[in-house]
């Protein structure tokens, strides 16, 4: 069964480091998202990615962050100058059409030290 | 800004029993509507999904959702210990999908 890739499934960086995230979605997956879990916390909307650009944003989704998809099968999260408070878990999902059903990743864990 | 509301338990039931969990919206122009369960320590597994008013039913689990009153629901029948998770409501509107803080299940055998 087709299912969204994440890696690493764990990540330790320094304050101030920046980090990439990555994600395959399924293959014939059109939109893309990233959500954020801080532990014990809600899954939280960082931002959706549809034909190559930027669908929708929270407010969460500063200039600290950017998402890329780099080549056909790839989606990235990246995470300029990491604070404390960026550790989290962090998910990539993808749904095929608008609107519909989004099937996540394993996520990766992110811990900022 | 786009409220999503459940109660976040705990849900304690019997195994055997009927499991009703809740969850209400606050943007009226959401078009899709999820139920995912989380396990500790993974990620969001989609249940149902439900895009028109009324009830829909796979298995055990019923999905129920008024547009009306902004009001979603999952009923989980003959709940099983494995039922015992966190559900999560989700609402989706114009690629952007806000999920509820979650409603965590216990079934007791």
């Amino acid at each position: 069964e087709p299912e969204v890739t994440q890696t690493p499934s764990h990540q330790v960086t320094q304050m101030g480091q920046e980090v990439i995230l990555r994600c395959v979605p399924i293959s014939n997956h059109l939109y893309f998202y990233w959500y954020r879990q801080i532990l014990g916390q809600k899954v939280e909307f960082l931002v959706s990615f549809y034909n190559n650009e930027i669908s929708e944003k929270s407010e969460i989704f500063d200039d600290q962050f950017s998402v890329e998809r780099p080549d056909g099968s790839n989606f990235t999260l990246k995470i300029r100058s990491t604070k404390l408070e960026d550790s989290a878990m962090y998910f990539c999902a993808s749904s095929e059409r608008y609107n519909t059903e989004a099937f996540f990743g394993q996520g990766t864990r992110l811990t900022v030290v | 800004q786009k409220e999503v509301e459940q109660n976040s338990g705990p849900l304690s039931v019997p195994e055997g029993a009927i499991a009703s969990l809740n969850c209400t919206y606050s943007d009226r122009g959401s078009q899709s509507f999820f139920w995912y369960r989380q396990y500790s320590g993974k990620s969001p597994e989609l249940i149902m999904s439900i895009y028109s008013n009324g009830d829909k039913e796979d298995g055990r689990f019923t999905a129920q959702l008024n547009k009306a009153s902004q009001y979603v629901s999952l009923l989980i029948r003959d709940s099983q210990p494995s039922d015992s998770a966190t559900y999560l409501c989700a609402v989706y509107n114009n690629n952007d999908m806000r999920f509820g803080a979650g409603t965590r299940l216990t079934v007791k055998p």
